[in-house]
């Protein structure tokens, strides 16, 4: 059972619109939440991140916002461009330090020109 | 500076065949993940190591897959024997354990294996 949920597989935006990716998780007990990014033929990139103590992050273009009591988080890309092409990946971690990530199946979002 | 490292990037292999992926991790860093990639399950965890111990291996998928980690700048991921269903994209990534607030994991480039 997947305890991290990317339900929408891809996402289409036209450049200067705004991208939202969604994730929803299952386990009240995550502390920390991270959003990777991939492109084709490389290992994904860390990309931004949340403190279950806060409901928002922002950098540049990019803001993430928690929502602990419905258990979800979304990313934010604003305004986004073709190069944001790629694969999103909303990752979790259990609230023990040192313990591993639990990822979703990614969202591959499209941003054309 | 070198990130995590990966060899082969790509390998194909007859079924049956053993085959074994190797990791870099970045210097420093104690921790170290294996992960498998596919259209189904995304991206999944598989094992890790935490100064060189392994510390979760209950996403290994089945007694054909084995990991070590002899010292800390090395480990490996064996299948042996291989299978058509084995092909996936396999990822090492790598953290510092102490002293961040979060895990941030560098990952390596993947290696593609396609078993036949």
């Amino acid at each position: 059972d997947q305890q991290v949920k990317q339900n929408s597989p891809s996402l289409s935006v036209q450049e200067g619109r705004i991208s939202i990716l969604n994730c929803d998780y299952t386990n009240s007990m995550f502390d920390y939440f991270l959003w990777y990014k991939k492109y084709p033929a490389e290992g994904p990139t860390f990309l931004i991140s949340i403190s279950s103590i806060k409901d928002k992050n922002e950098d540049g273009r990019f803001t993430v916002f928690l929502n602990k009591s419905a258990k979800h988080l979304s990313l934010h890309i604003v305004p986004s461009q073709p190069g944001d092409s790629a694969v999103y990946f909303c990752a979790a971690r259990p609230n023990q330090a040192g313990t591993a990530l639990i990822f979703g199946k990614g969202t591959t979002l499209s941003v054309s020109s | 500076d070198a990130g995590v490292i990966q060899s082969p990037r790509h390998e194909v292999t007859e079924m049956g065949q053993e085959v074994t992926l190797r990791c870099k991790p970045i210097s420093g860093h104690n921790s170290l993940f294996w992960y498998r990639q596919t259209m189904m399950r995304g991206l999944e965890l598989l094992i890790y190591f935490n100064n060189n111990v392994p510390i979760d291996d209950s996403g290994m998928p089945e007694d054909r897959f084995s990991a070590k980690m002899p010292n800390a700048s090395f480990s490996t991921l064996k299948i042996q024997p291989s299978e058509p269903r084995d092909s996936a994209v396999y990822f090492c990534a790598s953290s510092r354990r102490v002293g961040q607030p979060y895990n941030e994991q560098f990952f390596g480039p993947g290696t593609r294996l396609t078993v036949l």
